[in-house]
């Protein structure tokens, strides 16, 4: 299995909900990845879990809280978050330990907040 | 800190002409670089590495030092080449983080 997973597909939450978006691997995967895109534009590091660990926060608001309950999961909880927050959220997952690694992305969580 | 450069956010070319795509980089150590590509409605996925050196879909990229240049280059531009190109750097030492350039759009045209 070389795929990376994301559900659900499209989220739309009011400003007031909680909701999180997964994201699976089972590609013996120890470093996983959040990124946030908007259109047109290139995806934006959030975090990097290596070894279940967070280990990168590129400070990312509190609203957004990320979890890495066993090695192939990656969540993250969303809370009271902003119309500005509407974006695609991108999971990747790669290698943890090698010179040279490729980010395998999932497709995506398209997020619009009203 | 690193930063990737796409001077061109757009590049239109007929089909069967050569391809460049603009990438150059600032980082003071030694960067891996690499170009990972976004086709309409599917994920993004790396395309080429430096350090393996070789040739994905006719699609070539040598980095030069000298430069601080990542250029992605194909001799005959087809028509399922059309996709979005991001060129990324990870820094040695840094961890596992991907700086993305801003992108480039190709389009190629019949």
């Amino acid at each position: 299995d070389t795929e990376v997973t994301q559900t659900p597909k499209h989220l739309v939450m009011g400003m007031t909900n909680k909701k999180s978006l997964k994201c699976e691997q089972h590609m013996g995967h120890r470093a996983m990845y959040w990124y946030k895109q908007k259109a047109k534009k290139p995806p934006e590091l959030m975090f990097v879990y290596s070894y279940e660990k967070l280990s990168i926060n590129e400070s990312v608001p509190s609203r957004f809280s990320p979890e890495c309950p066993n090695s192939s999961l990656l969540n993250l909880h969303l809370h009271a978050l902003q119309p500005e927050d509407s974006a695609l959220y991108l999971c990747a997952s790669s290698q943890a330990d090698t010179t040279s690694y490729e980010q395998y992305f999932g497709p995506g969580t398209r997020l619009t907040v009203t | 800190a690193q930063r990737v450069t796409q001077p061109e956010k757009l590049l239109s070319v007929f089909k069967g002409a050569p391809v460049e795509l603009k990438c150059n980089y600032s980082y003071s150590g030694s960067p891996e670089l690499f170009w990972y590509v976004q086709y309409s409605r599917q994920r993004l996925q790396l395309l080429l590495r430096h350090i393996s050196r070789e040739s994905i879909k006719g699609f070539t990229a040598d980095l030069n030092k000298g430069e601080t240049s990542f250029h992605l280059k194909k001799p005959f531009a087809q028509e399922e080449d059309s996709a979005m190109y991001y060129c990324a750097l990870r820094a040695t030492g840094g961890g596992n983080k991907l700086t993305f350039g801003t992108g480039t759009q190709l389009k190629v045209e019949l």
